[in-house]
């Protein structure tokens, strides 16, 4: 069946250091990727998406690639901030949406 | 910004209440979602509807049901909360082609 992996937090990280949250999926023929954000006391909202092979989506600093070769989605940003601490899902679309675990994500300043 | 609005965003509430949670969306989406969010993230699809007068059962088994009579408004009722109901509620709605998904800020619900 189709599923997304992440890894698990909590990712805690000082600021402006560089961040990577590792996302791997399955999936049975060619899905939309996402990444949400969903801050403290908030509901999720989009932070990028990719819709085939190699896109690379980007929004806020934050960027991940549609690796199909590796079926991965990795979430990079280069330089955190206190305000990027939150819990970010990774997810896939084909006949229906599936969001991974989620994973928390603390910046200290 | 996202128009869908969910009310109340917290509720605290006696064993044996009849309550409702309340989704509202002013986007024209036919496609809407409830979701359970357990405290350790987790999202677990337990409502989801396609259109008007269409509801069905998500993947984790809830003893609430829903309901879909105006396209903008699909409301979740519990008969009787329960303790077990205590939990965060988030209401999302989409459209058929892009599939991103818009989500509500959620509502706490406390079943004393």
């Amino acid at each position: 069946g189709n599923s997304v992996t992440q890894m698990e937090g909590p990712v805690t990280l000082s600021e402006e250091a560089f961040l990577t949250i590792n996302c791997t999926y399955t999936a049975t023929g060619y899905p939309s990727l996402f990444w949400y954000v969903q801050y403290p006391g908030e509901g999720l909202q989009l932070l990028l998406k990719a819709t085939k092979a190699d896109d690379k989506g980007s929004n806020k600093g934050f960027e991940a690639t549609y690796r199909k070769e590796t079926t991965s989605f990795h979430l990079e940003k280069g330089s955190v901030q206190v305000s990027d601490s939150a819990v970010y899902f990774c997810a896939l679309k084909l006949d229906k949406i599936i969001f991974g675990k989620g994973t928390r994500l603390h910046i200290l300043p | 910004e996202a128009d869908i609005y969910q009310t109340p965003r917290y509720l605290v509430i006696g064993t044996g209440k009849k309550i409702t949670l309340e989704c509202s969306q002013t986007m024209g989406h036919d496609k809407m979602y409830w979701y359970q969010q357990d405290p350790g993230m987790e999202l677990h699809l337990i409502h989801y509807s396609y259109g008007v007068n269409s509801t069905e059962k998500g993947d984790l088994s809830s003893e609430s049901t829903v309901s879909r009579i105006r396209t903008e408004h699909f409301p979740l009722t519990l008969e009787s909360a329960r303790p077990s109901h205590t939990s965060q509620y988030l209401c999302a709605s989409g459209d058929t082609g892009a599939g991103e998904l818009f989500f509500g800020e959620g509502s706490r619900l406390t079943v004393l």
